[in-house]
């Protein structure tokens, strides 16, 4: 089975701290991707990265970067976190493109900035 | 703008009782997958269809997508409180030339043993 792991459960930043949140899958995918799930809003996507060092803006890009410096990990930078950041982040990776090759998500962190 | 929306947003049942769930959209997708997410965890995939008007059992769950491929549902059979969690429904938003999904806002079920 294919294993998504987020570095944190649960996560308590304060307004303007950089943060950092991990994710590492052990199935060689292609593909990974940081969604946030709001209540009401379901989940939107906020980075994917198709390869190492190729990343692509998502729908809620804005006061996110990400880094994808090996295969394995992906992780999501809140440059100056702001309280309107807090959420739910899943993170997922999926080994290729189409509908034959779902996503697989990790447990979530839940970030909470105060 | 695709959008997919779920109805309804909350749904507490008896054990024993059907239920269906329903996704709709004004855009056409080329499949639909279905997740659910339950209580501390990430969404795990039930179903994809892609045929207009395929239907696919899963057990007690039977998953429609809709001949116009606009819209899907999923029902289910004599619900049991395993069954409890977040139902989302999910189509690729480029035609599926990467796999960048679009989610549905998620039925919250219930199911009261």
């Amino acid at each position: 089975d294919v294993k998504v792991t987020q570095s944190s459960r649960y996560l308590v930043k304060r307004t303007g701290e950089k943060v950092f949140l991990e994710c590492v899958q052990d199935m060689d995918h292609e593909n990974m991707f940081w969604y946030r799930q709001d209540p009401g809003l379901g989940l939107r996507l906020i980075y994917f990265s198709y390869d190492v060092k190729m990343k692509e803006k998502g729908d809620i890009p804005e006061g996110y970067s990400v880094s994808r410096e090996k295969k394995e990990r992906f992780s999501l930078i809140l440059e100056s976190a702001s309280t309107n950041q807090t959420s739910m982040y899943l993170c997922a990776s999926s080994l290729g493109t189409g509908y034959n090759s779902p996503l697989h998500f990790g447990n979530g962190t839940r970030l909470t900035v105060t | 703008t695709q959008l997919l929306e779920q109805s309804p947003q909350f749904l507490s049942i008896q054990e024993g009782e059907n239920l269906t769930v329903y996704c709709n959209s004004s855009s056409v997708f080329s499949s639909l997958q279905w997740y659910r997410q339950e209580p501390g965890e990430g969404p795990v995939l039930l179903v994809t269809v892609v045929t207009g008007g395929e239907v696919k059992k899963l057990k007690r769950l039977t998953f429609q997508f809709g001949d116009a491929r606009k819209d899907s549902s999923l029902h289910i059979t004599a619900a049991q409180p395993g069954d409890t969690g977040l139902y989302l429904c999910a189509g690729p938003s480029d035609g599926g030339a990467t796999n960048k999904l679009i989610f549905g806002t998620g039925t919250l079920l219930a199911v009261q043993p």
